[in-house]
């Protein structure tokens, strides 16, 4: 056990439809990374949070969004999903001792 | 901005045989510098970090790497490796002050008996 915690492990849904991955970083950590890793594009960063704001983004769609609540999870929303957003999704949590990954989210879009 | 280029995307190699998996970056500022393994159907696990100190740094599994700034290269060894290190492994990069981590586009260690 890594110390963050991804929810839930698989996903497979329908084009057109949205869905939220879930996030909890290791204890005290107040940084959280989004990454999709695909075979085409390998592990790309999508977006980060610290304590609550966003704090840079790579190439996220205009489709996907995310937050950081107040007890410092987060939540990646994929919207009206394409075939191409089949993908391994991973959460990563930064602290002095440098970055941890979640166990990641496999979602199929069907 | 920084980049990472990992020169092979596979490598075979004999059980107990020694290996090395190459890794250049490119960072205008300092960089912090990384090796994850990654095994089938499993997330990425750290193997070793560079922070700052020695160059030679050990991490888990018998890996090692050296970080090579007139080269700026970070490659991962080890002496002998087992069936079970067939992995694929990432090596990654992010500034010192914080940020992101960019990583490679991966190296695929197939270990034969």
């Amino acid at each position: 056990d890594s110390g963050v915690t991804q929810t839930p492990k698989h996903l497979i849904t329908a084009t057109g439809q949205r869905v939220t991955l879930r996030c909890s970083p290791r204890s005290g950590d107040l940084s959280v990374y989004w990454y999709q890793q695909s075979l085409d594009q390998g592990l790309q960063f999508l977006i980060q949070y610290y304590n609550g704001e966003e704090r840079a983004k790579g190439n996220i769609l205009e489709r996907f969004s995310a937050q950081q609540f107040p007890d410092l999870h987060s939540e990646l929303n994929l919207s009206s999903l394409e075939l191409g957003d089949s993908a391994l999704y991973f959460c990563a949590s930064r602290g002095n001792y440098g970055y941890t990954f979640g166990s990641g989210t496999r979602l199929t879009v069907v | 901005a920084q980049s990472v280029t990992q020169l092979d995307s596979q490598v075979p190699v004999f059980e107990e045989a020694p290996v090395e998996l190459r890794c250049n970056y490119s960072s205008s500022v300092s960089v912090y510098l990384f090796w994850y393994v990654q095994y089938p159907n499993q997330g990425l696990q750290l193997l070793l970090k560079y922070l700052s100190g020695s160059t030679l740094v050990k991490g888990i599994n018998g890996f090692e790497a050296e970080f090579n700034k007139s080269q700026t290269s970070f490659h991962l060894r080890k002496p002998s490796v087992h069936i079970s290190d067939t992995a694929e492994y990432f090596c990654a990069v992010s500034r010192t002050q914080g940020g992101k981590l960019i990583f490679g586009q991966g190296t695929e260690l197939s270990v034969k008996p």
